[in-house]
């Protein structure tokens, strides 16, 4: 069965300060990812997904970015944070093509001091 | 502008009843609407899928409906339990495929 690992669960960091939030999947192979953040009270925001290695699409510029090194790792980076940075993190996967469900990780909680 | 609404911030039932939650979308053009659980500090888990051409989906004691012309979907919990207290979201696909998700609605289930 799939599963997806994201960390860490919780992050305090200071402004100014890199970032590296790192999430895996296993079982199974090409398939899509995807970075969310979400606010409380409000929906879940896109920020960047990939349909393949080094294929990355920007959903909200920003002072974050994405990568994807591996086919099954999706890594997202700050050079220096920014207090509107606070917030909950998650990544998901799904199967490629459309109508596929997607598979969320537990997220990380980031505080920004 | 394109939105997607549930019907409330919160929704309180007694247990046993039907728990009925609202999505309702505007400028949107759907194909398919997904229906997700979210437990607090947790990631969403997938429930239900619905495509355009379904009126109505079920599985255990969850019931979607989807109508394209209302521009809305209901999710019904019937029977239900504490340990259905949680966030439900609502998520449609947008125009460039990729997937919108609402804001939710925080359901709670008093015994």
């Amino acid at each position: 069965s799939q599963t997806i690992h994201q960390w860490p669960a919780t992050l305090v960091q200071p402004v100014g300060s890199p970032l590296s939030l790192e999430c895996t999947v296993e079982g199974t192979s090409n398939p899509n990812l995807y970075w969310y953040r979400q606010a409380a009270g409000r929906g879940l925001q896109l920020l960047f997904y990939s349909v393949g290695i080094g294929q990355i699409s920007s959903e909200v510029p920003q002072n974050l970015s994405a990568s994807r090194p591996q086919d099954r790792q999706f890594i997202l980076s700050s050079k220096k944070l920014l207090l509107s940075d606070s917030g909950f993190y998650l990544c998901a996967w799904s199967h490629t093509g459309i109508n596929q469900p997607q598979h969320f990780g537990d997220g990380t909680r980031l505080s920004i001091l | 502008s394109q939105k997607i609404e549930q019907n409330s911030e919160a929704l309180n039932i007694q247990e046993g009843k039907t728990a009925t939650l609202t999505c309702n979308y505007t400028n949107y053009s759907p194909a398919y609407l997904q229906w997700y659980r979210q437990d607090p500090g947790r990631g969403p888990v997938f429930l239900l899928l619905i495509r355009e051409n379904e009126k109505e989906k079920r599985k255990e004691r969850l019931k979607v409906t989807f109508d394209t012309t209302l521009k809305q979907s209901l999710f019904h919990i019937t029977a239900s339990q504490p340990a259905d207290s949680a966030t439900y979201l609502c998520a449609l696909d947008g125009p460039l495929n990729d997937m919108r998700f609402g804001a939710g609605t925080r359901l709670t289930v008093k015994p």
